[in-house]
């Protein structure tokens, strides 16, 4: 039973286009992340949400946008995809903000790799 | 600007010997350290952390070490394994900071 899983896995897609990835973990967590790791592979945060509300918003084109409709899930939408969005976006959660003194780890999902052709 | 640093893209260890991964941090505020590993096509596994409190985190074949002064922690691996080849990542939070600040990896190759 996977604790973070998003989907898809695999997304090739044309400029221009719109599309989804979701994201949804079963671990009971109050914290969800979207990071994306470019072709040097930085892994970078993008969003983050606590309990539904974003706290984190990182300089993103706002052709990206978080949705969380519950704190299971967070979704990324990304309008107008343009050739530099290729790359491989990781969602991830942890029981609380990562910002609270004492620390915690973050699970992380398997990824989805997005080529823009 | 790199708050988290590992300056060794790879490394190459003998199976059974140790291997030893380096990080260092230049945000002060960092109070919280973790390693992650990373197989192909998978996400970030995490494997072991470490608060500023400590100095030392040991959990089986790891230990974090970690030395404020100098900014800097180590994951020490031993005995090193074919199956620990994989990259891996330091990361850092803190107070303020409200997500993981991750390296840029590093690739461990264990020859068996």
């Amino acid at each position: 039973d996977t604790a973070v899983s998003q989907t898809p896995k695999y997304l090739v897609t044309q400029m221009g286009n719109d599309k989804s990835i979701k994201c949804e973990q079963n671990l009971g967590h109050d914290t969800m992340y979207w990071y994306k790791q470019d072709s040097k592979k930085f892994l970078k945060i993008m969003f983050s949400y606590n309990n539904k509300e974003l706290i984190i918003n990182e300089t993103v084109p706002n052709r990206f946008s978080p949705k969380s409709p519950d704190k299971a899930h967070l979704n990324l939408h990304i309008n107008s995809l343009e050739l530099g969005d290729s790359a491989v976006y990781f969602c991830a959660s942890s029981q609380s903000d990562l910002g609270e003194q004492g620390g915690t780890e973050a699970f992380f999902g398997q990824g989805t790799r997005l080529t823009v052709v | 600007d790199q708050q988290v640093k590992q300056n060794s893209p790879s490394l190459s260890v003998q199976e059974g010997r140790i291997s030893i991964l380096n990080c260092d941090y230049t945000n002060s505020m960092f109070d919280y350290f973790l390693w992650y590993k990373k197989y192909p096509a998978e996400g970030p596994t995490f494997l072991i952390s470490i608060s500023s409190i400590k100095d030392k985190n040991e959990d089986g074949r790891f230990t974090v070490f970690l030395n404020k002064s100098a900014k800097h922690l180590s994951l020490h691996i031993v005995p090193s394994q074919p199956g620990d080849s994989a990259v891996y990542f330091c990361a850092a939070s803190g107070t303020g900071r409200r997500a993981l600040t991750f390296g840029s990896g590093t690739r461990l190759q264990v020859q068996p």
